[in-house]
């Protein structure tokens, strides 16, 4: 059981706008801005999309976007592009350790 | 830039141990924690332990505890992961990754490593 909760799929068109949550607890997420989010094309590592709740790697782009409310991360993509369909996961700083979200499968239709 | 590149692929009975490396560059090694991170086929991912290249602290996840063991060569700016009495559901894609900013946030990450547990 995964530390964080994530719908395990969500769909677009192209040019359109999805939005990804990620539910923890107040000993993750609620307490912490440390919220960060991965893609994952099949076969390759994951990649650093979003760091601290909402800052971009340098080279992410700009469509990306996150934000955080309560116990509740989001991530939110803008004008949707083919190359965007893959799996994303949320992660989360905690005393303990740190967790990930199940994962959501993105498919761009 | 910053490169992350593991050992290949292993193929281990149950019960052995495997121990996978994962060389870096690029970047100050002893600045940065490296995370030890898997992936089960067709699962998400999990979280392992942490080592501090500086000093070698580990932490790992209560569910390794007494399993993995992280460790460091800084003449060679490598970070292992051995993990022993292998069974089937150990089966899976690790990876390392580098903790850009010291709270848990992996910005850069190995190619993975495929450890098959197989009798």
């Amino acid at each position: 059981q995964s530390a964080l909760t994530q719908p395990a799929s969500v769909s677009g068109s192209p040019g359109q706008s999805i939005t990804i949550s990620c539910t923890g607890t107040r000993s993750d997420v609620g307490t912490y801005n440390l919220v960060s989010w991965y893609q994952q094309h099949p076969g390759k590592a994951p990649k650093l999309m979003i760091y601290e709740v909402t800052k971009r790697p340098s080279g992410v782009s700009n469509r990306f976007s996150g934000s955080k409310s309560g116990n509740t991360a989001s991530l939110t993509i803008s004008g949707l592009q083919a190359e965007d369909e893959a799996d994303y996961y949320c992660c989360s700083y905690a005393d303990s350790s740190p967790g990930f979200g199940g994962g959501t499968k993105l498919t761009v239709l | 830039q910053v490169q992350l590149v593991q050992s290949g692929a292993e193929v281990k009975r149950p019960g052995a141990s495997v121990k996978v490396s994962c060389k870096t560059s690029g970047y100050t090694f002893t600045s940065y924690n490296a995370h030890w991170v898997r992936q089960a086929p067709g699962q998400g991912l999990e979280w392992m332990g942490i080592i501090n290249p500086s000093g070698g602290g580990t932490s790992y996840a209560q569910k390794f505890q007494g399993r993995v063991t992280m460790t460091r060569d800084t003449s060679t700016s490598t970070v292992y992961m051995d993990l022993s009495s292998l069974r089937s559901e150990d089966t899976a894609v690790y990876y390392c990754a580098r903790d850009g900013s010291g709270w848990h946030q992996f910005d850069s990450w190995g190619q993975g490593t495929l450890v098959t547990v197989s009798s």
